[in-house]
């Protein structure tokens, strides 16, 4: 089944200790998604790709950065985690509006559950 | 400037009720996109349904049905005859911006509780 994976589904590190969570697509669609959500909130977009363009939200915060070096990964990097990073990350795709499909909506991954001792 | 409004924040219900949670958007774009996303406690956000602004049919599958009506900018979702699987929360959410991809303004979400 085409999917979004997330790995790992909970990562804990340490207050100021670099992470990656990595996302991988089987759906083949060139728009990827980083989501923060804490708890009992609603998602808050981070940046997303467009291919290769990268699309970073104003208010997301400079310790938070992104690679996707193809169209099936896309990398979230928080260069020194605070307390207040603990979260869960939501990977999501789409194809771009307007290319058939589904068109712009968007399929999420299982999330990584981020714990900042 | 575009928004969704959930006001319910927590609904309890007895399995086999009917409920309906509601959803409340505000946007200037003309062509707009709708959706809910259902979250279980396992954290992962599952796509229930979207709807395009020109396309004002309601829907219903199973269980689920929804009710979109650009005259009071709402697309309100119906669950008939709950189960304690649906036990969730539930997200509305608003899509802006096309063509290089679209971003979510999510509703604070509304959380169903369905009890035995």
């Amino acid at each position: 089944d085409a999917m979004v994976i997330q790995n790992p589904r909970y990562q804990v590190t340490q207050f100021g200790k670099p992470v990656t969570l990595s996302c991988s697509q089987t759906l083949n669609h060139n728009v990827m998604y980083w989501y923060q959500q804490k708890s009992s909130q609603a998602p808050k977009l981070l940046f997303h790709y467009y291919d290769k363009d990268f699309n970073n939200e104003a208010d997301t915060p400079d310790n938070f950065q992104s690679r996707r070096p193809n169209t099936s990964f896309c990398f979230l990097d928080i260069r020194s985690p605070g307390l207040g990073d603990a979260a869960m990350y939501l990977c999501a795709t789409s194809r771009a509006s307007g290319t058939g499909g589904n068109g712009p909506t968007q399929y999420f991954g299982p999330g990584t559950r981020l714990t900042v001792l | 400037a575009q928004k969704v409004t959930q006001a319910q924040t927590e609904i309890s219900v007895v399995e086999k009720e009917d409920v309906t949670l509601d959803c409340v958007y505000e946007t200037r774009d003309t062509t707009y996109y709708l959706f809910w996303y259902k979250q279980p406690p396992s954290g992962e956000l599952v796509f229930l349904i979207r709807r395009n602004s020109f396309d004002e049919q309601n829907e219903i599958s199973g269980r689920y049905s929804w009710n979109f009506q650009k005259s009071t900018s709402s697309f309100n979702f119906t669950i008939t005859a709950s189960q304690v699987v649906d036990s969730a929360v539930y997200f509305c959410a608003l899509s802006e911006g096309y063509n290089q991809g679209g971003k979510l303004i999510f509703g604070q979400g509304t959380e169903l509780s369905v009890k035995p």
